[in-house]
C-alpha cells in the first residue's frame, strides 16, 4: 500500500546509545517531516525537509540530526540518547501542503 | 506566526449524541484547514479538509466549515458511535518563506460510551 513507512516500530535504548529511525514514502512527495508526540504536548516538529538534499530545524531540534539523501527517505538520528527523548516519533510527508500523510510511529524508550 | 487552538478534552459523550469540537486559528494569508484523527497506537489519519473560505469538508459523517470571518473550523457529527473514540487534531497549512510547515492543535480526546 502506498504511504509512509517507519522502521522500527519499537525500540529500547540505553542512555548514551545512538540509533537511526528510517522513514520511507512512495508518493513522490517533496516535503517530509519528523515529529515527536508526548502526553499533553501534542505534536512538536523536530526537523523537516523541503526536498532531496535539504533539511531544516523545527521547534525542538536539539539532540537530533537528519538526512535526506534520497527523495523517498528521511532519516532521524539520535547520537547520544537521553531519557528526555523517550517519546513516540512520527514521520509525515506532503505534496505542497495540500495534505499530510503520517506513518504509524516509532515508540522509543530510553532507559 | 500561525497557531491553532482547539478545545481541551476529554470530551465524553453517550452513543448517538451530537459532537462539536471547536477549533480556531490564526494565520497570515489563506491557509488550508484540516482535521486529523488518531486511534490508539496509530498515526494520524486525514479525516477531512477545506482549502478556501466557506468550503465544507466532510467524511464518515463528520463535517467542518471553513469560516474566515470567525477564523474557525469546528468539527461536528450528528450521531457519534463508540468507534469514533479517538484523539482529533485540528491543523492548518500555509506557505511560509516558501515552505509548507503545518501547524497542529494539541488534540482533543473523544470518549464515546455505549
Amino acid at each position: 500500500n502506498a504511504g509512509v513507512t517507519q522502521t522500527p516500530k519499537f525500540r529500547v535504548l540505553k542512555t548514551g546509545q545512538s540509533m537511526t529511525l528510517l522513514c520511507a514514502q512512495d508518493m513522490n512527495h517533496e516535503y517530509m517531516y519528523w515529529y515527536r508526540q508526548d502526553p499533553g504536548m501534542g505534536l512538536r516538529l523536530i526537523h523537516y525537509s523541503v526536498g532531496e538534499g535539504t533539511t531544516a530545524k523545527g521547534e525542538v531540534p536539539d539532540g537530533y540530526n537528519v538526512s535526506r539523501l534520497k527523495k523517498q527517505n528521511f532519516l532521524l538520528g539520535l547520537e547520544s540518547a537521553a531519557p528526555s527523548q523517550t517519546s513516540v516519533y512520527f514521520c509525515a510527508s506532503s505534496y505542497l501542503g495540500i495534505g499530510y500523510t503520517f506513518g504509524s510511529g516509532t515508540r522509543l524508550t530510553v532507559v | 506566526g500561525n497557531s491553532v487552538t482547539q478545545m481541551e478534552g476529554p470530551v465524553t459523550l453517550s452513543e448517538e449524541a451530537f459532537l462539536t469540537i471547536n477549533c480556531t486559528y490564526t494565520a497570515t494569508g489563506y491557509p488550508s484547514l484540516f482535521w486529523y484523527v488518531q486511534y490508539p497506537g496509530e498515526g494520524l489519519q486525514l479525516l477531512l479538509k477545506a482549502t478556501k473560505a466557506d468550503d465544507k469538508g466532510s467524511n464518515k459523517g463528520f463535517e467542518a466549515t471553513y469560516r474566515k470571518e470567525t477564523t474557525s473550523f469546528h468539527l461536528e457529527k450528528g450521531s457519534v458511535q463508540v468507534s469514533d473514540s479517538a484523539v482529533y487534531f485540528c491543523a492548518l497549512s500555509a506557505p511560509s518563506g516558501g515552505s509548507y510547515i503545518p501547524t497542529f492543535g494539541r488534540g482533543t480526546s473523544l470518549i464515546v460510551h455505549p
